[in-house]
């Protein structure tokens, strides 16, 4: 089945500093998607990044880099120089190609304090 | 492009009352999601819709209907309002069903007492 495992509660970081989000999955499917999604406290949800499990290269996007490991089945958000406006709740999701039903299911997230 | 909308952001339902949460996207993608956000939690996927006509269960669908007559619009129906229903609901669409990114709405924050 579907999981998704967000260890971290809560991470603090400090500004201009790099932070590693964790997350870890399992599916059985050999087609899937993984997606990192920030939502602040004004609670709208903002697509980061994403990584396809035949990539094989890891993504980026800007200060973002999604560290894949498809062995471990762990695909770790990476942000660097953090920023006072990088706090926030930060999700990992999964999406199944057709065998899955195209279900998308998200981790508990963690959260991020930036410290000036 | 609006993007994904949702009516209304706030309401206060009575236990045992129905609504309908509705979700309009003008991106012309085919699928389609509903999630609840219960507080301090992660979404659940309550149901998705591959396109026009065709829905399906996710995680938690107990308590809530949906229908899809059009690509653009995907409300969700609640009956008999239980106070555990309670919770912020995102409506979502994607381009496909896999790779693309869901672009979200701003969510209805729904209080059943």
């Amino acid at each position: 089945a579907q999981k998704i495992t967000q260890t971290q509660p809560g991470m603090f970081v400090q500004e201009k500093e790099a932070v590693t989000l964790d997350c870890t999955y399992d599916t059985s499917d050999q087609s899937y998607g993984l997606f990192w999604y920030k939502q602040p406290s004004s609670g709208e949800m903002i697509f980061l990044i994403y990584q396809g499990s035949y990539d094989e290269q890891n993504a980026t996007e800007g200060r973002y880099s999604l560290n894949f490991q498809k062995a471990r089945k762990s695909a770790n958000l990476v942000i660097s120089a953090s920023q006072l406006g990088d706090s926030a709740m930060y999700f990992c999701a999964m999406r199944e190609g057709r065998a899955g039903g195209f279900k998308t299911i998200f981790g508990a997230g963690t959260r991020l304090f930036v410290k000036a | 492009n609006a993007g994904v909308t949702q009516t209304p952001k706030f309401h206060i339902l009575k236990i045992g009352q129905s609504m309908t949460l509705q979700c309009t996207q003008d991106m012309n993608h085919n699928y389609m999601y509903w999630y609840r956000q219960d507080p301090g939690m992660g979404l659940k996927l309550i149901y998705y819709s591959v396109g026009a006509g065709i829905t399906d269960k996710g995680e938690v669908p107990n308590g809530y209907n949906v229908s899809r007559s059009t690509t653009e619009d995907f409300p969700l129906r609640l009956e008999l309002a239980a106070p555990s229903q309670t919770s912020v609901y995102f409506c979502a669409s994607s381009r496909t069903g896999r790779i693309d990114e869901q672009f979200f709405g701003p969510g209805t924050r729904l209080t059943v007492l």
